[in-house]
């Protein structure tokens, strides 16, 4: 089984719809949660981190769940422009988060008009 | 700030050359990760630095790979004798330093493609 599991996809979803995904990890020690986004040809970046209770940045809300673990992404009023592919990542260990983490293998999201 | 930087942004090589990619952290960080990424295998760590010391190689494929950070400014990441399946995009990452220290911050990456 992969450390870090998501539904590779592609979600074709239409303009303004909410679409949200799931990624599966297999350590139950891992302390740290992120969401990463890739652009076509370029690098990942960012998007957001996971919090036990849950957060949310403006459309975006990210969830955890410990007990089946598994984290989402929800993205609500959805633009072209977030057209990407979505990148689960979690730190497997209780290291500092700025040590090995692990990518899951990323969720295409394509928005159509 | 210039953000992580990486050379050359294209390379196109002859099986059996020797390659070496370039990488330059953000200043202040003292975390520095090597990725290569495949379209069968995703984003994969080759190998991570912290300080200038190699902490965990686990990921380099075989001894054809080497990395090194002489400072904390620079890191490179060579590859001899290169084989085609050594084609990847490869990203050198930093993090650390006071703000958002979990964060990886990714240079444009290294388009590799071995003939």
């Amino acid at each position: 089984r992969k450390e870090v599991e998501q539904d590779p996809g592609p979600f074709n979803v239409p303009e303004g719809a909410t679409v949200a995904f799931n990624c599966t990890y297999s350590n139950s020690a891992s302390q740290s949660f992120f969401w990463y986004r890739q652009d076509c040809r370029k690098e990942p970046k960012l998007l957001m981190s996971v919090y036990s209770s849950g957060n949310e940045d403006g459309r975006f809300t990210a969830q955890l769940n410990r007990a089946s673990q598994y984290i989402s992404l929800l993205i609500r009023d959805s633009k072209l422009s977030d057209s990407a592919t979505y990148l689960c990542v979690v730190n497997p260990t209780a290291e500092s988060s700025a040590s090995k983490i692990i990518f899951g293998s990323g969720t295409r999201l394509s928005i159509r008009p | 700030d210039a953000g992580v930087i990486q050379s050359p942004r294209h390379e196109v090589t002859e099986m059996g050359q020797e390659v070496t990619l370039r990488c330059k952290p953000i200043s202040g960080h003292d975390y520095l990760f090597w990725y290569r990424q495949t379209m069968m295998r995703g984003l994969e760590l080759l190998i991570y630095f912290n300080n200038n010391v190699p902490i965990d190689d686990s990921g380099m494929p075989e001894d054809r790979f080497s990395a090194k950070m002489p400072n904390a400014s620079f890191s490179t990441l060579k590859i001899q004798p290169s084989e085609p399946r050594d084609s990847a995009v490869y990203f050198c990452a930093s993090s650390g330093g006071t703000v958002s220290e979990d964060e990886q911050f990714f240079g444009p990456g290294t388009r590799l493609t071995v003939l």
